[in-house]
């Protein structure tokens, strides 16, 4: 992997459903991965910053999974609500601080 | 209300001219940086600025320039040479580098005919 990539590139969801989605990233000079939300006609908001290899974050029903080794991370959504219809966006920090962003997953919740 | 402008939201210009992007942030951090965004594609980091009075080139810096005499200031200047400057242009900030969030502002779109 030289970039950092996100598939799928979207999806939709029916609300109540569960959904997960991948970002995939280079595993050398790695030093953190972000995840944003992106909201239409919102700025990106930081939902985690995930350093450590198998380290797993949550916000409400949001969640993250890294695996530094193999470079890639997962994000969950669990029970998807209306509000939750996003682009999520991840990024690699390397270590010479400068950050790569994926192209992003869009989420699309169907009520 | 701490955060981060940026103005104008919709700029136009002609080609061969340059023009400035305004960002400002009133959340006191060290760290600024700018973004832009093409369809299709992730953000790609222009320049950023770890301090005042100093700045880094980003993976696209050509045809670009920036100045970070204050602290809460980080404009950017789409020069002339800037072949494709046509674009959504994101400012950030966060507290400083390394495992730091980063704090969008709401974009500029640029369009240059």
């Amino acid at each position: 992997i030289l970039n950092v990539e996100q598939s799928p590139q979207s999806l939709h969801v029916q609300e109540g459903d569960s959904t997960n989605f991948t970002c995939s990233f280079p595993s050398s000079n790695f030093y953190a991965l972000h995840w944003y939300r992106w909201e239409t006609a919102k700025s990106p908001e930081a939902l985690f910053v995930m350093t450590l290899n198998g380290d797993e974050k949550k916000k409400g029903r949001i969640s993250a999974t890294l695996n530094t080794k193999e470079g890639y991370s997962y994000l969950y959504i669990k029970g998807s609500q209306p509000e939750d219809s996003a682009t999520y966006l991840c990024a690699r920090l390397s270590d010479d601080y400068k950050l790569s962003f994926g192209a992003g997953t869009t989420v699309t919740v169907r009520a | 209300d701490g955060g981060i402008t940026q103005s104008p939201k919709y700029l136009f210009r002609k080609e061969g001219q340059n023009v400035t992007l305004s960002c400002e942030q009133n959340l006191n951090h060290d760290a600024m940086y700018w973004y832009r965004q093409d369809p299709g594609q992730g953000l790609r980091l222009i320049y950023y600025s770890q301090i005042v009075n100093d700045f880094q080139k980003g993976d696209i810096a050509e045809g670009y320039s920036v100045s970070r005499e204050k602290k809460e200031s980080f404009p950017l200047t789409v020069t002339s040479a800037q072949k494709n400057p046509t674009a959504f242009y994101l400012c950030a900030s966060s507290r400083g580098q390394g495992v730091y969030e980063q704090y969008f502002g709401p974009g500029t779109r640029l369009t240059v005919t």
